[in-house]
């Protein structure tokens, strides 16, 4: 069975320090893609990242960072300098290859990370 | 903007009736998906359409049915409502290179 944990409800930060949010993930498949989303106030979902199974080059975008260790089944991801903007909810998700299955994303609870100035 | 637009924004129904979501993309997708999510819950997968056919679907009931059409637009249909229903509804269609899922601002539904 495919399970994404998140084990953080909430997590709260002073502006500029930095945070690291944890994703750890349960599958079978050896082929299986997982992402970050971010979900504001407003709702909708915002893509930050997808990695692939086969690739466990850390990634850096800005701010931003994502960890991804097979070793542990883990994929975090780390706000260097945050900012009272990074408040939000921040999903992982992952999905297994195959049979079109590009659509389906099993997520984990989220973590509501408030950054406050 | 990932061009993805969902109506309505808000509704309100009560217990049995039924009610119809709508999604569409900005530009031709030929896959979308629909999720719900509950309050302080991740979204969960209802089904996917593919080419106008249901590809996959999951732990959801019957009540819950869905449409694609030709020109990509989607709705969701949920039957009978029950008060669990109430949710945000997302529907998400794949990026140009199929490596990203673009979700749509949602539906939110409350069942009275």
């Amino acid at each position: 069975a495919q399970k994404v944990t998140q084990a953080q409800t909430e997590i709260s930060v002073v502006e500029k320090e930095d945070v690291t949010l944890d994703c750890v993930y349960e599958t079978r498949d050896t082929t299986y893609y997982l992402f970050w989303y971010k979900q504001p106030p407003s709702g909708e979902l915002v893509f930050l990242i997808r990695r692939n199974s086969f690739d466990e080059q850390n990634e850096i975008s800005g701010r931003y960072s994502w960890n991804f260790q097979k070793s542990t089944s883990s994929f975090n991801f780390t706000i260097t300098a945050s900012q009272v903007v990074d408040s939000a909810v921040y999903f992982c998700a992952l999905s297994e290859a195959g049979g079109g299955s590009q659509g389906n994303l099993i997520f984990g609870k989220g973590t509501k990370l408030s950054v406050k100035p | 903007d990932a061009g993805v637009t969902q109506s309505p924004t808000h509704l309100i129904k009560t217990r049995g009736q039924q009610v119809t979501l709508r999604c569409s993309p900005k530009s031709g997708h030929d896959t979308v998906s629909w999720y719900q999510q509950a309050l302080g819950q991740g979204p969960q997968f209802i089904f996917q359409y593919y080419e106008e056919e249901e590809r996959q679907r999951g732990n959801f009931p019957d009540r819950f049915s869905g449409h694609q059409f030709p020109n990509y637009s989607s709705e969701l249909n949920v039957n009978a409502l029950l008060l669990g229903d109430s949710a945000l509804y997302l529907c998400s269609f794949p990026g140009p290179s199929y490596n990203e899922q673009f979700f749509g601002p949602g539906t939110r539904l409350t069942v009275l």
